[in-house]
This record gives C-alpha cells, structure tokens and sequence, in this order.
C-alpha cells in the first residue's frame, strides 16, 4: 500500500524558515516524480514544486521560487521542501503528492502538514 | 498561466440525482486534464487524468469527458458519500494549475 506521510509543520514567524518532511513507503520511491501542493485555509489547491527521479530537475510556483527548495532522498525514501523568507500568505496545508506515469498529474497524497505563518 | 474555471462553484442535488460539474481552460490542454474529489478535513483524492481515464479503484458512477478547453466531471447517481468539493487541474504546461473547486451538497 502507498504511503505518504508528511512532516514538519508548525507555527513560524513571518521571515522564518521551516523543513517539511514526506516519508513514502509501499513503492519504489526512486522511480516516481514528486510533488508539493499546498492548501490555504478555505482555499482550492495550488500547485508548489516538483521534482524528477534523480533530483536532477525541479520546478517552482513563481510565488515560492527563491524561497522553497525541493529535494529528494532516494535511499530514505523521503521528500523535503526547506521553506525560508517564510509570509503569512504561505499558510496552509502543505501535501506531497505521488506523480502518475510521466504526467505532471498526481495518484497517491499524503495526510498534510500544516503551516502556520504568524506573528 | 492557464487558468482553469469551474462551474458552478456549488450545487445541492438529491440522491440518486445525475450530477455535472463544468471545468474551462482559458488554453487548449489536449486531454491533460485531471480531477480530483476532497471531503471536508481529509487529503484530496484523485480521480482521473487524461480526461477520462479513472484511477484504479475509483468507481464507474464517475465519468469523465472533453478535450481542449472544455471538460466535465459527471456523478451517475449521487449517494450521500459523494458529497465533497472536486477539483479539476491542467498539466498540459507549468505551471500546473487546479479550477476553484465545486462543492457538491446533498439535499
């Protein structure tokens, strides 16, 4: 079974920083693009990043682009998105989300983590 | 940016009742079109992709159509679990973009 588990929310300051954690189990991780999708409160969707198999290749939402960073742990099957210059806009339910096939579209999310950017 | 609109941002149906939600692309985006569902307070479920073709274990009452910029998501036969709001997002280009979501109420 797929399992998606994510980490490392919390409370942070604006201008804070914060690392989220995705652990992934039930399939062979390293074969599977990746994906950050956050949710602000009473809010749709929105895509955040991807990233490709190796880690090699990594895309940004502009509104995060120099301030999130996603990477990849192929050996501990883990997913990270090191979130800095953090604003009270980027709260939310961050979920990471399994790619289908080679669509840039998901089949497996995890529970969600929630982010919480106040003073 | 493709913008994807959904329509109506929400309905009340009855069980039983055929349900159709609408989803337009300001862009063509082929058959690169995905749905999903979500319930109050739980992660999304994914429905769909390629416009029509349903993820393993996803019921047949779902049924996907369109191509291009116009694209429906049609419930056969409500039932009270269903009651959600779903989501339709493009992948044709970046940045990948999700419709406003139609929440779908049980009379």
């Amino acid at each position: 079974e797929v399992q998606l588990v994510e980490s490392g929310g919390g409370l942070v300051q604006p201008g804070g920083s914060l690392r989220l954690s995705c652990a992934a189990s039930g399939f062979t991780f390293s074969n599977y693009w990746m994906y950050w999708v956050r949710q602000a409160p009473g809010k749709g969707l929105e895509w955040v990043a991807n990233i490709n198999q190796d880690g090699s290749l990594e895309k940004y939402v502009d509104s995060v682009k120099g301030r999130f960073t996603i990477s990849r742990d192929n050996v501990k099957n883990s997913l990270f998105l090191q979130m800095s210059s953090l604003r009270v806009d980027d709260t939310g339910v961050f979920y990471c989300a399994r790619g289908y096939g080679g669509y840039a579209t998901f089949d497996n999310w995890g529970q969600g983590t929630l982010v919480t950017v106040s003073s | 940016d493709i913008q994807m609109t959904q329509s109506p941002s929400s309905l009340s149906a009855s069980v039983g009742d055929r349900v159709t939600i609408s989803c337009r692309a300001s862009q063509g985006v082929r058959n690169s079109l995905a749905w999903f569902q979500q319930k109050p307070g739980k992660a999304p479920k994914s429905l769909m992709h390629s416009a029509s073709n349903l993820h393993i274990g996803v019921p047949s009452k779902f049924s996907g159509s369109g191509y291009g910029t116009d694209f429906t998501l049609t419930i056969s036969s409500l039932q009270p679990e269903d009651s959600a709001t779903y989501y339709c997002q493009q992948y044709a280009s970046y940045p990948l973009t999700f419709g406003g979501g139609t929440k779908v109420e049980i009379k």
